[in-house]
């Protein structure tokens, strides 16, 4: 079945340095990617999304990259500051009925040291 | 309000208790979908509905578990003979029409301590 998964459970990172956080997941028929911030004791909030017909994808300080040969992406994260410090999901989707169910992998704890 | 809200925002009942999450979505917002995160795990998917109907509930781990939504608006999750294994925090996402670019947005959650 669908797998996602995060290969660093937490990662810290000085204020000011670029951070990337990493991402394998298991079906190659994944069209859609998302990443997902979750702050303490609040739900996730979409931060980037990547089609699979793209390989990169640029945002306000974010950038995700796709790699489907090894069934990769990653999102890298310029000039960390400490508002970054959350919880960081990737997430697959699937087709059902209609609809588009994410498949979420375990996070990764990004931890900003000012 | 603008968001997506939950309520309660904590729930702690005891083993065997029935316990009711509700989840507002956002104005206008078909689809709804709710999710379980374990204590240092990703989401868990639920249920998702769009309008009143559930096309997919793969993922209630059990009977005792099922939800209902109604005027294609509110959701109520609700949990019977609550177990220790139960407790989690309860997030509930709507998004506009549930295509796949469409966006969740996710509520506070709910977190649920079976005693």
């Amino acid at each position: 079945g669908e797998s996602v998964g995060l290969h660093l459970p937490t990662l810290s990172v000085q204020e000011g340095d670029n951070s990337i956080i990493n991402c394998a997941y298991s079906n190659s028929a994944s069209d859609y990617f998302i990443w997902y911030k979750q702050e303490s004791g609040k739900g996730p909030q979409f931060i980037i999304d990547i089609r699979s017909n793209m390989d990169k994808r640029q945002g306000q300080r974010v950038t995700v990259l796709l790699n489907k040969t090894v069934k990769h992406l990653s999102l890298q994260i310029a000039a960390t500051q400490p508002g970054d410090s959350a919880v960081y999901f990737c997430a697959t989707s699937r087709a059902s009925g209609g609809s588009y169910i994410p498949t979420f992998g375990r996070g990764t704890s990004l931890i900003v040291h000012p | 309000g603008a968001g997506v809200s939950q309520s309660p925002s904590n729930k702690v009942t005891e083993k065997g208790k029935d316990v009711e999450l509700r989840c507002d979505p956002i104005s206008g917002h078909t689809a709804l979908y709710w999710y379980r995160q374990s204590l240092g795990q990703g989401l868990e998917f639920l249920i998702y509905f769009q309008g009143n109907s559930a096309p997919d509930k793969s993922g209630l781990p059990s009977d005792r578990f099922s939800a209902e939504r109604t005027g294609g608006s509110v959701s109520t999750l609700t949990i019977q003979r609550t177990q220790q294994e139960d407790s989690a925090v309860y997030l509930c996402a709507s998004s506009r029409q549930g295509g796949n670019t469409d966006t969740q947005y996710f509520g506070p959650g709910t977190r649920l301590t079976v005693l």
